[in-house]
C-alpha cells in the first residue's frame, strides 16, 4: 500500500513504553477534538474523543489531554506496542461542522 | 453493523476526464462527508452532504461536485481533471453529532 506521511515528524518508542504524541489546533472556537490513527493505505480509524468541556479523557490505553489556554492537544498511549506504528493526526470541529485536521506524526514502535 | 464503504478502491484518469467516486456511509448515519489527502498531508475538507443537501463546503473549485441519495450513500464528483488531483479521497459518515467514521478511501491518479 501506499506510504501515509513520507515527510512527517516522526516518534520513535521502544516497545512497551509510553507514547506522547502532540498537536497545536487553530481554532480556539472549536469545541470537539478527535485522535485518529492512519496506517498505510487504509482510511482514518477513530481512536478517541473530546469535547471542550472537559481536559481529559481516557479510554483502552490511550488518554487524550485538552488545554484550550494554549490551544494544545496531547494523545497518550501506554505500553505501545508494535500495533501502534502508524501515522496519527489530531482533527478540530466547531459545532459539528467540518473536521481540520493536524499534519500528522509518525510513530514507529522498536523493539 | 456495516462501516463506511468506498469504490473503487483504485483509479487511474488522464488530465481532463471525469471521474465519479462513490461512498456508502454507515447504517444509520445522515451526514456523509469528503476529504482530500494528499501524499504526506492529512485530509482537507472539501463538502458535507446533509438529507441530500450540501450543507458545507471547503475551499474546492465548482469542478469538485457531489450528490447524496436517499439511502444517504454518496457520490464525489470530478470535472476536468488536473495533474495536482493525484490523491485519497475520503468519504466521512456521521450521525451529525460527532463521531465520524471513514471508509478506506480511493486512490485516485491522474496522470
Amino acid at each position: 500500500g501506499e506510504s501515509v506521511g513520507l515527510h512527517l515528524p516522526t516518534l520513535s518508542v521502544q516497545e512497551g513504553d509510553n507514547s506522547i504524541i502532540n498537536c497545536a489546533y487553530s481554532n480556539s472556537a472549536s469545541d470537539y477534538f478527535i485522535w485518529y490513527k492512519q496506517e498505510s493505505g487504509k482510511g482514518p480509524q477513530f481512536i478517541i474523543d473530546i469535547r471542550s468541556n472537559m481536559d481529559k479523557r481516557q479510554g483502552q490505553r490511550v488518554t487524550v489531554l485538552l488545554n484550550k489556554t494554549v490551544k494544545h492537544l496531547s494523545l497518550q498511549i501506554a505500553a505501545t506496542q508494535p500495533g501502534d506504528s502508524a501515522v496519527y493526526f489530531c482533527a478540530e470541529s466547531y459545532n459539528t461542522d467540518k473536521l481540520i485536521f493536524g499534519t500528522g506524526t509518525r510513530l514507529q514502535v522498536f523493539p | 453493523e456495516t462501516g463506511v464503504t468506498q469504490s473503487p478502491t483504485h483509479l487511474i484518469k488522464t488530465r481532463g476526464q471525469q471521474v465519479t467516486l462513490r461512498c456508502s456511509s454507515q447504517s444509520g448515519h445522515n451526514t456523509v462527508s469528503w476529504y482530500q489527502q494528499a501524499l504526506g498531508q492529512g485530509p482537507q475538507f472539501i463538502f458535507q452532504y446533509y438529507r441530500e443537501e450540501e450543507n458545507g463546503r471547503g475551499n474546492f473549485p465548482p469542478r469538485f461536485s457531489g450528490l447524496q441519495f436517499p439511502n444517504y450513500s454518496s457520490e464525489l464528483n470530478v470535472n476536468a481533471l488536473e495533474l495536482d488531483d493525484s490523491a485519497l479521497y475520503l468519504c466521512a459518515s456521521s450521525l451529525g453529532t460527532g463521531g465520524y467514521t471513514f471508509g478506506s478511501g480511493t486512490r485516485l491518479t491522474v496522470v
